[in-house]
């Protein structure tokens, strides 16, 4: 089975500057690993995604990500963020071949102007 | 292209009452999975439905059930509704997750709802 931790239930940050979203999975089978943003009192959509290949998956918004596979990590980096960043940030995993995603609890990203 | 429509957006119950949501994937979609989003548990998988079947379960009492019609729209039930229902209901469609054993395929891809925010008093 899957399962996956975010760190930070909420992270606070001033406008233009740079923040990190920390997530760490645990599985016993190679895994997919995603990023969803959900804005205000709407549903998630995808921020990014990683599959195989290389490491950096860059995503919308300004949004990267990379995949460790030693750290069992999947942080989420942006280099300056903008009030319109403001939302919940989801990890998931998934184990592939129609099983379902496994989403982390969430991290409440704050911009502060 | 529509996206994924639930309704209703809001709903308020009563303990002990039963409650049906609904789900319109986007065209095209045939799978449609269901999450409950809460602010202490985040998000968790109820069950996934593809071409009228149940296909994944997730860990909820047997009071949590649905139903895939034939045009790809889905419902949810919930009956003898407790306080601890109360969420947001979110779903989801994606063209074939089965198909997400390609590695390289794009099927993992969930669309998700706006929600149905369900409140039991």
């Amino acid at each position: 089975a899957q399962s996956v931790t975010q760190l930070d239930s909420q992270v606070p940050v001033f406008e233009e500057a740079p923040v990190e979203l920390r997530c760490n999975y645990s599985s016993s089978v190679s895994v997919y690993l995603f990023w969803y943003v959900q804005y205000p009192n709407q549903g998630l959509q995808l921020l990014l995604k990683y599959l195989s290949g290389s490491t950096l998956v860059k995503g919308i918004n300004g949004f990267e990500a990379e995949f460790n596979k030693s750290q069992t990590s999947f942080h989420l980096r942006k280099p300056s963020v903008h009030i319109s960043d403001t939302a919940e940030y989801f990890c998931a995993v998934s184990a592939g071949g129609g099983t379902p995603l496994v989403f982390g609890k969430g991290t409440r990203l704050s911009v502060i102007a | 292209k529509a996206g994924v429509t639930q309704t209703p957006r809001y709903l308020i119950k009563t303990r002990g009452q039963q409650v049906t949501l609904s789900c319109s994937p986007i065209s095209g979609h045939r799978s449609v999975s269901w999450y409950q989003q809460t602010p202490g548990q985040g998000l968790q998988f109820l069950f996934e439905y593809f071409s009228e079947t149940q296909r994944n379960k997730g860990n909820f009492p047997g009071r949590f059930s649905g139903r895939q019609f034939s045009n790809s729209r889905s419902e949810m039930n919930v009956s003898t509704l407790e306080l601890g229902d109360s969420a947001l209901y979110l779903c989801a469609s994606s063209l074939d997750r089965v198909k997400a054993a390609n590695p390289r395929a794009s099927n993992e891809k969930l669309f998700f709802g706006s929600g149905t925010q369900l409140s039991v008093l």
